[in-house]
């Protein structure tokens, strides 16, 4: 299986900051790689698909990069809406995996 | 709408049998496969498996093969997540999702439409 390691595991921040999230794949993915957004008690969300490309109606403060094994989600200015966890996805190879998730909190 | 309608909550015993259901609308069900995720208490996504409701063809993550079955009827738009003895460990919020390509992403597979998820509580 392809491990997905996303670091930092959590972070605290506040509005209006340019937040950064990496997600690792244990061999290279190619641009496989998609970013959910998960607020509690609610079902994720796509985000970003294909490493760089926005899902429509997503906003355009989120961006993608990378490709290979390292990867990117940028949200250029933090809105009070953007606090919650966001997860990488490889689909490169079954079985999908997911990285372990990065908690975004007000600070 | 699009959307994906999953059965509602459940609380069963172990040992008991229980399959919970994915109902699509507002899409051609039969052109998309249905995928199932889990997630843990306090824990992250896990992808189960996927299938497609055309032929019913199906891919289990290798950690989930034998514990779970997936099964769809076309018939009537509806993808199903079945298990024959739950353990309390099995104990998650369960989601379905239709995983989808195309050229705009290059042939690459994403999740574009989640279901609310199914609660599963298992305990004595």
């Amino acid at each position: 299986d392809i491990q997905m390691t996303q670091s930092p595991s959590s972070l605290s921040t506040s509005v209006g900051d340019r937040v950064t999230i990496t997600c690792r794949a244990s061999q290279s993915i190619s641009t496989y790689l998609n970013w959910y957004q998960q607020k509690p008690g609610k079902a994720p969300q796509l985000l970003i698909y294909a490493a760089s490309s926005l899902q429509s109606g997503v906003p355009s403060r989120f961006s993608g990069s990378g490709s290979g094994t390292d990867f990117t989600l940028t949200i250029s200015s933090l809105q009070p809406e953007d606090f919650a966890s966001y997860y990488c996805q490889q689909t490169y190879s079954t079985p999908w995996t997911f990285g372990q998730g990065t908690k975004v909190e007000i600070k | 709408e699009v959307q994906l309608v999953q059965s509602g909550a459940e609380v069963k015993k172990p040992g008991e049998s229980l399959k919970i259901s994915c109902k699509g609308s507002g899409y051609n069900f039969i052109n998309f496969w249905i995928g199932w995720v889990r997630q843990m208490p306090g824990k992250g996504l896990e992808w189960m498996g996927i299938i497609s409701p055309a032929d019913s063809d199906t891919r289990y993550n290798p950690s989930f093969q034998g514990l779970v079955t997936i099964s769809a009827d076309k018939s009537i738009n509806t993808a199903y997540l079945q298990w024959n003895s739950l353990k309390a460990s099995d104990t998650a919020m369960y989601y379905c999702a239709r995983p989808t390509m195309g050229d705009s992403s290059g042939y690459r597979w994403y999740f574009d439409l989640w279901g609310r998820g199914t609660l599963i509580t298992v305990s004595s």
